[in-house]
Order: structure tokens, then sequence, then C-alpha cells
């Protein structure tokens, strides 16, 4: 059975780093892309940033390239998406996503998400 | 970059009817489009990938259509269950843009 266990919600006050982890197993870790999709409180969905953990290669949304940092430890089978320093803005759920190659990758299974709540 | 405009944003209908949400992109993108539904405080859920191929599992009630700039998702009798919001998608090797949403009500 695939899944994806994501880390538990977050309370962080604006500035500080936070790192949050997705984790796969049931399948092929290194084979499938991982993907993470925010989604602000009342809003709909944006895709951020994408990574193949068989070679690490990332990509990301032109909106979020240099605000987060993907990364994957493939011999953990956990994905991570990272903030050096928070806004009130980053408040909202971000959901891993596993990404299956069928031509470019469209997102087959969702994990349940990370809440994420930036307040001082 | 590609942009992905979903319509209408929300739609009343009752049980039973035929419903039909589209997507248009602004440039051609092929047929790399996927389709979401989305339950409050729940994961959302692919219903579509490649435009028309329905992901096992999924009730045969969505069926997806389009290519090119035009995509469109219908649900042929409205369940109870199908109250949820919906979202397009286009897909490419570099960019992976959702349409807005379109939130599906009871009438």
């Amino acid at each position: 059975e695939v899944q994806l266990v994501q880390s538990g919600a977050e309370v962080k006050k604006p500035g500080e780093s936070l790192k949050i982890s997705c984790k796969g197993s049931g399948y092929s870790f290194t084979t499938y892309w991982i993907a993470w999709v925010r989604q602000m409180p009342g809003k709909g969905l944006e895709w951020m940033s994408i990574i193949y953990p068989g070679d690490s290669e990332t990509k990301y949304s032109p909106s979020f390239q240099g605000q987060v940092t993907i990364s994957a430890d493939k011999s953990i089978n956990t994905a991570y998406l990272q903030w050096s320093s928070l806004k009130a803005s980053d408040t909202a759920m971000y959901y891993c996503v596993r990404g299956y190659n069928y031509g470019p990758p469209y997102f087959d299974f969702w994990g349940p998400g990370t809440l994420v709540t930036v307040s001082s | 970059d590609i942009q992905m405009t979903q319509f209408p944003s929300t739609l009343s209908a009752s049980v039973g009817d035929r419903v039909t949400i589209s997507c248009r992109a602004s440039q051609s993108i092929s047929s790399w489009v996927a389709w979401y539904q989305h339950k409050p405080g729940k994961a959302p859920n692919l219903l579509i990938y490649k435009a028309s191929n329905l992901k096992s599992g999924v009730p045969s009630r969505f069926s997806g259509s389009g290519s090119g700039t035009e995509f469109t998702l219908i649900i042929s009798s409205l369940q109870p269950d199908d109250f949820a919001t919906y979202y397009c998608q286009l897909y490419n090797f570099n960019s992976w843009t959702f349409g807005q949403g379109t939130k599906v009500e009871i009438k």
C-alpha cells in the first residue's frame, strides 16, 4: 500500500526556520517524483517544487524559487521542504504528492498534509 | 508561464444533474491535463490524467476530454459524495499549474 506520511503540525514565529518531512513507503521511492503543494487558508492549490529522489533533480515554481528548499534523503525514503525565515504569509497546509512518470509526471497520490501556522 | 483559467468558480447543482467544469490554457499544452477532487479536511484525490484517462477506482460517472487549450471534466450524474472542489492542472516537465478551482455546491 502506497503511503506518504507527513510530519506533524507546526506553530512557528516569523523569522524562524522550519523543515517539514514526507516519508514514502509501499513503492520504489527513487523512481517517482515528490512534489510539494501549498494551500493557503480559503485558497486554491499551488505547486511549489518537485524533486526526483533517484538523482535529486529539482524544479521550482517561479513563485517559490528562493523562498523554500526541497531535498530528499533516499536512504530513508524521505523528502523535505524547508524555510530559512518564515513569514506570516507562509501559514498554510502543505501537501506532499507523489509524481508518476507518464510522459511528464502527474500527481497520483497525495499525503494528508502538514499544517504550518506562523504567528507572533 | 502557461496559465490555466478554470470556470465556473462555483456551481450549484442537484443530485442526478450532469455537471460540466471547464479549463482553458493560455497556450496549447497537448493533453497534459489532470483533474482532482478536494474535500474539506482531506487530501486532494486524482480523478483524471492526460486529459481523459480515468484513474483506477474512480467512478465511471467522471470523464475528461479535450486537447490543445480547452479541457472539460464531466460528472454524468452528480452523487451526494461528489460535492467538493475540483481543480484542473496542466503539467509538463517544468511546471504544474492548477486552475483556480470549482466548488460544486448543493442546489
